[in-house]
């Protein structure tokens, strides 16, 4: 039972468009949620997070929005770069579970030029 | 380099036998997580550190993987009589302690293990 979810496995944009991903969660306890990049043979990279008494987080072209009535959140990226081509995955955790981050399987980005 | 660092990077055994990973994490960091990944799936929660003290540890897969951080410092993993099941890649990851609790961890590239 997947406690975080990203449905898209894969998403294509064009340079300079926006994208967005989208997450998923089922556990209302979560009350922290991240953000990760992940390029072939690297570990993740952590990206940006959001606390759930926000709606909104901006980090440059990275903004992360929290709708906590549905559940779900989402990453923009404006404008993508051919270099945001890597995998997202988005991570939640609740302050009951201590430092236990739950993952998503991921979302591949390809930026096309 | 100050990221995260595992070695080794990758690690091709025999069921049954025991491996062993470490991971050197960032020197000002006090917590420290190990994870384990699946193909196509994100990484999952094995167990936590703060500082010397594993607070974290319900989440191993089974009383065959057990996590050390004897200093403080560098951690080791350790997976006796491996089954092919514990192919994956093993990641380790820092973060520093803050007064706001959870912050955003700083992932090594991960060891990944071939269980044949």
């Amino acid at each position: 039972d997947q406690q975080v979810k990203q449905n898209s496995p894969s998403l294509s944009v064009q340079e300079g468009r926006i994208s967005i991903l989208n997450c998923d969660y089922t556990n209302s306890m979560f009350d922290y949620f991240l953000w990760y990049k992940k390029y072939p043979a690297e570990g993740p990279t952590f990206l940006i997070s959001i606390s759930s008494i926000k709606d909104k987080n901006e980090d440059g072209r990275f903004t992360v929005f929290l709708n906590k009535s549905a559940k779900h959140l989402s990453l923009h990226i404006v404008p993508s770069q051919p270099g945001d081509s890597a995998v997202y995955f988005c991570a939640a955790s609740a302050l009951d579970y201590g430092q236990n981050f739950v993952f998503g399987p991921g979302t591949r980005l390809s930026v096309l030029p | 380099d100050t990221g995260v660092s595992q070695d080794p990077r990758h690690k091709i055994t025999k069921r049954g036998q025991n491996v062993t990973f470490r991971c050197d994490p960032i020197s000002e960091h006090n917590r420290l997580y190990w994870y384990r990944q699946t193909l196509g799936q994100g990484p999952e929660f094995l167990t936590y550190f703060q500082n010397e003290a594993q607070l974290e540890k319900s989440r191993l897969l089974s009383d065959r993987f057990s996590a050390e951080r004897p200093k403080g410092s560098f951690s080791t993993l350790e997976i006796q009589r491996t089954e092919q099941g514990d192919s994956a890649m093993y990641l380790c990851a820092s973060s520093p302690w803050t007064s706001g609790g959870r912050v955003g961890q700083y992932f090594g590239p991960g060891t990944r293990l071939t269980v044949l």
